[in-house]
């Protein structure tokens, strides 16, 4: 498809589980991002690739999260040992591409809302 | 805080009506951007404004940047019920990191 695709859009699962989602960005898009957004909030950056550098993860809030973008294109963040509070909807965004003048506009997928029971 | 701040939380208006949301944002930017996003939906890009800016229009949208205020302004004019959504304001800082905010609930009553 033309845009950022996520799977799947709605997840439930039991506490301590280990949850996968996926993204698959915009062909040729270099750049891939990832938010969480918790119910009426704001967008939590969690992690950004770009290209072949090494990802930015500072924003993951534990451990028990991570992500890799293989081949450069389609990306995973696993959350292990689910709680509670990793109940939100996760966004995954990707851009052309990074650097200082570019447009760097953000095209976003719909979201994988989970639900940690 | 690492995001912006939009002001107000929550805004509702009549339909014709003009909306303004503001964003605030405390270190420097390269640009600033502004999404919507639909309930339950992805965001949307709306605009983009450079720090070199001051102000950018686009159909129905106006925005202005104040670096010296550390400010934005979004400004739709004769709202529809279809833009009805939540705004959000996105700095993009050095390292091509972009921060958001928490968002305005804009509610477009026909």
């Amino acid at each position: 498809g033309a845009g950022v695709s996520q799977s799947p859009s709605n997840k439930v699962t039991e506490k301590g589980k280990d949850v996968e989602l996926r993204c698959d960005p915009i062909s040729g898009h270099t750049a891939l991002y990832w938010y969480r957004q918790s119910l009426g909030q704001g967008l939590e950056f969690l992690i950004y690739f770009q290209g072949n550098s090494a990802p930015d993860k500072s924003g993951l809030p534990s451990d028990r999260f991570s992500a890799e973008r293989t081949g450069g294109s389609v990306s995973t963040l696993t959350i292990q040992r689910t709680q509670q509070e990793d109940s939100a909807v996760y966004l995954c965004a990707s851009s052309l591409r990074a650097g200082t003048w570019d447009t760097g506009e953000l095209f976003f997928g719909e979201g994988s809302r989970l639900t940690v029971l | 805080s690492q995001q912006g701040e939009e002001d107000p939380q929550a805004l509702s208006i009549q339909e014709g009506e003009n909306a303004t949301m503001n964003c605030s944002y405390k270190t420097s930017i390269n640009n600033l951007q502004w999404y919507r996003q639909n309930s339950g939906r992805g965001l949307v890009h709306l605009i983009l404004i450079r720090s070199n800016e001051r102000e950018k229009h686009s159909g129905r949208l106006r925005v202005t940047l104040d670096t010296s205020k550390k400010s934005s302004s979004l400004l739709i004019t004769a709202s529809r019920a279809a833009d009805t959504a939540s705004y959000f304001c996105a700095r993009r800082k050095t390292g091509n990191q972009f921060y958001f905010g928490t968002g305005t609930s804009l509610t477009v009553i026909p």
